[in-house]
């Protein structure tokens, strides 16, 4: 158990759903992150949230969009999808240490 | 922009083999280094966390060291066995605590090691 939570572990979606993953932390954590990765590929970062401002965008389509309500909660609001977009999606904090969620495996049909 | 490079991108070798894997950063201006392992379909799991103002750090049969200078840290596994069988991945944490964070990752080193 990090302390960070992702829900759900597992999404299968039709290419035509909308669909939200979820982190938390309770760390006390002002950085939130979210990664791609796709099948035996190298992380890919997607977005990074500073206290609650977005500070990173990685050049990600707009079919994925994050929400930082607050400093403990990261969302990856997701619409129109691909097939391609499957992999394993990971969040992460960070202050002093950074620490991963076990992340969501998300395969669009 | 920090860039952060992990050499070998694949290492086998068999049981008992003490080994280096080797992590380079761009920018020395770091919070820490961290180490990571995922194993497949995982997420990441620290291993060992280098402060900025720190040399080495040692957890068991594992051993960071970090030259801020020269923009290195290296990861020494002793005495390897099938269950380190992993991918090993660093981090260059940047800014720290009540600060804007950046967490850069390398490439990662995939390792198997055979009985």
């Amino acid at each position: 158990e990090t302390g960070v939570t992702q829900t759900p572990r597992h999404l299968v979606m039709g290419m035509t759903n909308k669909k939200s993953l979820k982190c938390e932390q309770h760390l006390g954590h002002n950085a939130m992150y979210w990664y791609k990765q796709s099948a035996k590929k190298p992380l890919e970062l997607m977005f990074v949230y500073n206290f609650k401002e977005q500070t990173e965008n990685n050049s990600v389509p707009s079919r994925f969009s994050p929400e930082c309500p607050n400093s403990s909660h990261l969302f990856l609001h997701l619409h129109t999808l691909q097939p391609e977009d499957s992999a394993l999606y990971l969040c992460a904090s960070s202050a002093r240490e950074a620490f991963f969620g076990q992340g969501t495996r998300l395969t669009v049909v | 922009k920090q860039e952060v490079t992990q050499i070998p991108a694949a290492l086998s070798v068999p049981e008992g083999e003490n080994l280096v894997l080797n992590c380079s950063f761009t920018d020395s201006a770091i919070y820490n280094l961290q180490w990571f392992r995922q194993d497949p379909g995982k997420g990441l799991t620290s291993l060992l966390l280098i402060q900025s103002s720190q040399r080495e750090q040692t957890s068991g049969r594992l051993n960071a060291s970090l030259d801020k200078s020269s923009g290195r840290s290296t990861l020494y596994i002793a005495a390897s066995q099938p269950g380190d069988s992993a991918t090993y991945l660093c981090a260059a944490l940047e800014g720290g605590d009540n600060a804007g964070n950046m967490l850069t990752f390398g490439g990662g080193t995939r390792l198997m090691v055979k009985p």
